[in-house]
């Protein structure tokens, strides 16, 4: 079955503790990317990755890194999380041919206490 | 200004009516269009894509004028299902998406 994975799917975490969000799918798309979406805010693009080794920032960067090592993977990295990193964060992926239309993992629900 | 508005909502209508969403986008080099439903808490799930005029897919119409840079959705006999918040999502020619903060849909018995 086609998908987009996410883990973990709920997490409560305490400021300054490390942690990662791992993203994967297999469809072979090149395209990833991670959101975030907050209540009246909507989707916001954290980092985008057209291919493997080749990340760029979104529209909401800071306090968040990414990797691309694999055309599969796409871990979301918050070395130092805070409170406001509290949010729904979403893993996408598509091809960057033909349609372009992204698929979506089941989210991840992050809360920094 | 926003790259994507949408009109929040909520839209309350009973089952059978037709109801319709706008979409504008700022961004003139948009080169694909697409509508995503969402359910409470779960993640967007593509509804339609639209490269050209619209599409049509049963009880789902979208339509897209470049000029006037919107996209509408048209949804035909609204089923108790359909509830959900409908995202629009323009992509440009450089792969960069938005999305607007979506459209509430409650349709009532």
């Amino acid at each position: 079955e086609a998908q987009v994975t996410q883990n973990p799917r709920y997490l409560i975490t305490v400021t300054g503790k490390k942690l990662t969000v791992t993203c994967s799918q297999n469809m072979n798309h090149e395209y990833m990317s991670w959101y975030r979406q907050d209540p009246g805010l909507g989707l916001r693009q954290i980092y985008y990755s057209m291919n493997v080794e080749v990340t760029d920032k979104g529209d909401v960067p800071e306090g968040y890194k990414v990797s691309r090592k694999e055309k599969r993977n796409f871990p979301l990295i918050l070395e130092s999380p805070s409170p406001n990193q509290t949010s729904l964060y979403f893993c996408a992926s598509s091809l960057l041919q033909g349609g372009g239309e992204q698929y979506f993992g089941p989210g991840t629900r992050l809360t920094v206490t | 200004r926003k790259e994507v508005e949408q009109d929040p909502g909520p839209f309350n209508v009973p089952e059978g009516a037709t109801v319709a969403f706008n979409c504008t986008y700022s961004n003139s080099a948009s080169q694909s269009f697409f509508w995503y439903r969402q359910d409470c808490r779960k993640e967007p799930k593509l509804l339609m894509s639209v490269y050209s005029s619209g599409n049509e897919d049963g009880r789902f119409t979208a339509q897209l004028n470049r000029a006037s840079q919107y996209i509408s959705l048209l949804i035909r006999d609204s089923k108790l299902s359909d509830s959900a918040t409908y995202l629009c999502g323009p992509r440009d020619n450089f792969n960069k998406f938005y999305f607007g903060s979506g459209t509430k849909l409650n349709v009532k018995p």
